[in-house]
């Protein structure tokens, strides 16, 4: 069976320091595979996709940047974290096909102090 | 990017009782998936729907496929103290990207 790892599961960063997100995918190929921030209060909104190996869209212009060097693994990166940047960073895998699905990982919980 | 119009946004509950909630769209979709958020942890998928009135059952949940497939559904019967959390919808057409609903959050009185 599938499982997604994600992490760290918490992060307590000062702004303006680096930030790397790691998430993992066991028991599948070729996913496709996404990063979600949830603000408190909810909404999921959809920061990167990717497709494949090296193939990365983004939704929000923002200060963070997403990278696939390896089939299942996916990585959200910032230079320098700002205030605003705080929140639950969701990693989710999609199974394609008739019965398209979409499972999350644990999440990862950042704060930018 | 566009959200599904989820409602009641919040409810509370005796336990024991029926919930329903429903997710809508402007748009159609060829897919409808219903999850369970707790605290601090990722969503959690509890039921998928494929096709337009479709009815589908986990337990002690119902959810149904909108025959307009422009909505959903998603009934909890018999509520218990672990039912507490947020419910979202998620609709999916063509393309790469899923549309979530704002979330339900269910509170359960014992």
């Amino acid at each position: 069976s599938q499982t997604i790892h994600q992490w760290p599961a918490t992060l307590v960063q000062p702004v303006g320091s680096p930030l790397s997100l790691e998430c993992t995918v066991e028991g599948t190929s070729n996913p496709n595979l996404y990063w979600y921030r949830q603000a408190a209060g909810r909404g999921l909104q959809l920061l990167f996709y990717s497709v494949g190996i090296g193939q990365i869209s983004s939704e929000v212009p923002q200060n963070l940047s997403a990278s696939r060097p390896q089939d299942r693994q996916f990585i959200l990166s910032s230079k320098k974290l700002l205030l605003s940047d705080s929140g639950f960073y969701l990693c989710a895998w999609r199974l394609t096909g008739p019965t398209d699905t979409q499972y999350f990982g644990p999440g990862t919980r950042l704060t930018v102090l | 990017g566009q959200q599904l119009n989820q409602s009641p946004q919040s409810m509370f509950i005796q336990e024991g009782e029926d919930v329903s909630m429903n997710c809508t769209s402007s748009s159609i979709f060829n897919t409808w998936l219903w999850y369970k958020q707790d605290p601090g942890e990722g969503p959690v998928l509890l039921i998928a729907l494929y096709k337009a009135g479709e009815l589908t059952s986990n337990g002690r949940l119902t959810a149904q496929f909108g025959i307009t497939r422009k909505d959903s559904f998603l009934n909890i019967s018999a509520s218990i103290p672990s039912d507490v959390g947020i419910y979202f919808c998620a609709g999916y057409w063509v393309g790469n990207q899923f549309y979530f609903g704002t979330g339900t959050s269910l509170t359960v009185i014992p």
